[in-house]
């Protein structure tokens, strides 16, 4: 099974400020198959990248994700209020599909 | 617009059983793959189980291969998980999700509480 590690645990950070998470997979993912999905709290989570790169529809430009093989990086480019919540990694590039822990963002 | 609305949650005893439904609207029902996913009270997500368009291709995962069932009628526009043999570990809540082919999860519903417990 390849595990998903993301970094940090937790990003404290202030409107207007830009992010970055980290997801490392165990394995090589050779699809490139990487989603990263958005959970505010007391909902359910919502899909903001696919493919490693692809914008889910209606997800806003400041969300970019990159990144190829082990290593994957979801920016915000410029925080805005709306965006603080807990952001997962998952990989469906080979069976069992699995999530990263999450990294919660938070408002400093 | 897309809606997937889950019911059948509840509390359960361990090793019972339980058979969740997803009603699907909004989409072409047979055109997607369908998963569930659940995540335990304050925990990360885990992902269960998806189906095939058509039913031909299901896949579980490891912690509930051979208690977990999943199905779809296209006809209803709908998806079910039957879950027997049910664990204490079970306790989640568990969501439907509209899928692509390969499994990532483009729309997800509300989700229902399935809790198990004596």
């Amino acid at each position: 099974e390849i595990v998903l590690t993301q970094s940090p645990g937790t990003l404290s950070l202030s409107p207007g400020e830009r992010a970055t998470l980290s997801c490392r997979a165990s394995q090589n993912l050779s699809s490139s198959y990487l989603a990263w999905y958005q959970q505010k709290s007391g909902q359910a989570p919502r899909l903001l990248i696919y493919g490693a790169s692809g914008r889910a529809t209606g997800i806003p430009d400041r969300f970019i994700g990159s990144g190829s093989g082990t290593d994957f990086t979801l920016t915000i480019s410029r925080l805005e209020p709306e965006d603080f919540a807990v952001f997962y990694c998952q990989q469906y590039d080979t069976s069992p599909i699995t999530f990263g822990q999450g990294t919660r963002l938070e408002i400093k | 617009q897309v809606q997937l609305v889950e019911s059948g949650g509840g509390l359960v005893k361990p090793g019972g059983s339980l058979r969740l439904s997803c009603a699907a609207s909004g989409f072409t029902f047979s055109d997607y793959y369908m998963s569930w996913i659940r995540q335990a009270p304050g925990k990360g997500l885990e992902w269960v189980s998806y189906i095939s368009y058509s039913t031909s291709y299901t896949n579980y995962a490891d912690s509930v291969k051979g208690r977990f069932t999943i199905s779809r009628d296209n006809a209803k526009n709908s998806l079910y998980l039957q879950m027997n043999s049910l664990r204490t570990e079970d306790t989640a809540v568990y969501y439907c999700a509209r899928s692509g082919w390969a499994g990532e999860a483009i729309s997800w519903g509300q989700g229902t509480l399935v809790t198990v417990s004596s």
